[in-house]
Parts: structure tokens; sequence; C-alpha cells
């Protein structure tokens, strides 16, 4: 089993709606997420942190749930330049795992 | 500008020929790593280093060598190629907290190196 599992997709969604997408971690210990953008065959970029609270950026917003060991992002009002797709990453110790990647379309 | 620099962009060579891709930051970061990423697999950890002169394997370190010298420089030795490690190779670093925590700020990332090996 993957220690960071994500649906990889792809999520098709009309612009202006509203998608979300999990990723589930296997270790317990971990301390701290974050949410990476990437585009196609490109370096990836740091979308968000994830809080133990849930935090907000703009359209994205993100929730952590230790209990069942799952991080969230939800992106509304949907935009054409959304189309990425989105990596999990969690950090146990100072180890990095990444998921899979989640792949969002956007259309028009 | 603060920036991971990673070359070459890409690389195309064959079996068994000893190569090295380079991978430097002007950040003063403590932490640098290397991943391959596969389609379908993700970014898969080959090695990290949490400072100079301390390096560790990641989850595919087979096939790969790295070393640290200085703070700035992290290249990944590949001492004999083979087809399986045709790849897209990204280079990261960021601020490592350290103390009871150990955590990861930000990664910055190279521009990624795409490896061919025949």
């Amino acid at each position: 089993r993957k220690e960071v599992e994500q649906d990889p997709g792809p999520f098709n969604v009309p612009e202006g709606a509203t998608v979300a997408f999990n990723c589930t971690y296997s270790n317990s210990a971990s301390q701290s997420f974050f949410w990476y953008r990437q585009d196609c065959r490109k370096e990836p970029k740091l979308l968000m942190s994830v809080y133990s609270s849930g935090n907000e950026d703009g359209r994205f917003t993100a929730q952590l749930n230790r209990a069942s060991q799952y991080i969230s992002l939800l992106i509304r009002d949907s935009k054409l330049s959304d189309s990425a797709t989105y990596l999990c990453v969690v950090d146990s110790w100072g180890k990095l795992q990444f998921g899979a990647g989640t792949q969002v379309v956007v259309t028009p | 500008e603060a920036q991971v620099t990673q070359n070459p962009r890409y690389l195309i060579t064959v079996t068994g020929k000893k190569l090295t891709v380079t991978c430097s930051q002007n950040m003063n970061h403590e932490y640098m790593s290397w991943y391959r990423q596969d389609p379908g697999l993700g970014l898969r950890q080959i090695y990290y280093s949490m400072n100079v002169e301390v390096t560790d394997k990641g989850d595919v370190p087979e096939g790969y060598k790295v070393s640290r010298k200085e703070k700035r420089n992290f290249p990944l030795i590949l001492e004999s190629p083979s087809p399986n490690q045709t790849s897209l190779y990204f280079c990261a670093s960021s601020f490592f907290g350290g103390g009871v925590e150990m955590t990861n700020e930000k990664l910055f990332f190279g521009s990624g190196t795409q490896l061919s090996v025949l």
C-alpha cells in the first residue's frame, strides 16, 4: 500500500463549478501537509500548506482530518487556468512523501 | 532571484556511460533532495540531504549516488545508467525546521531534467 494515495482522476469540471478531492496518508505520525500544483512536465509549485484548523486561500480551501488520515482540497469557481495536476505532500519527521497526483481538467 | 538551478534540461545517453546532473540553490537551504517522476507513480524520492555531508537514501536509491560537499550544491550521479533510469528528474530544496518538529517548509524545485538512457 502506498503511503500517500490520491485519486488520479481526471476530474472534468465545467468552468465556474466546484471540485473537491482527497488524499489519504498511512503514517499517523505525519506532521505537515501540503498541496502542490504541477503543470504538464514542469516543476511542482506550492499551492498551499494545510493547517489543522483548515485554511483558505482565495478560491482554494484545504482541510485536514487527522482521525481519518486524509487531507482535502476544494476549488471554487473553477477557472480554465486551474487545469493541472494537484500533488498531495506529507511530511513525516523531515521525510516527504508525494502522492501520484490528481488531474483536474476545467472545460469551457 | 531565489532559485534552484538544475542542469542539463535534457540528456540522452547510452547504457553504462557515467553522468552527473547538477543542482544548485542560492537560498542557503539546509534540505536538498532528488526525485524522479514516472507516469502513474508520481514523484519518488531518490536521495535527500539535511545539511552538508549529511545524506540519506530515499525510496528508490538504487543506481544513484549523491554528495553534499557544499551547502548550495547537490549533484546526482549515475555511475552506470540503465534504460530503467529513463525518467524526469527534479531537484528541490527547502529550509529545514530541525529541532523537535523536524519539518520542511516550502519546497523549491528546479526545472527538471528529462533523461533518456538508450
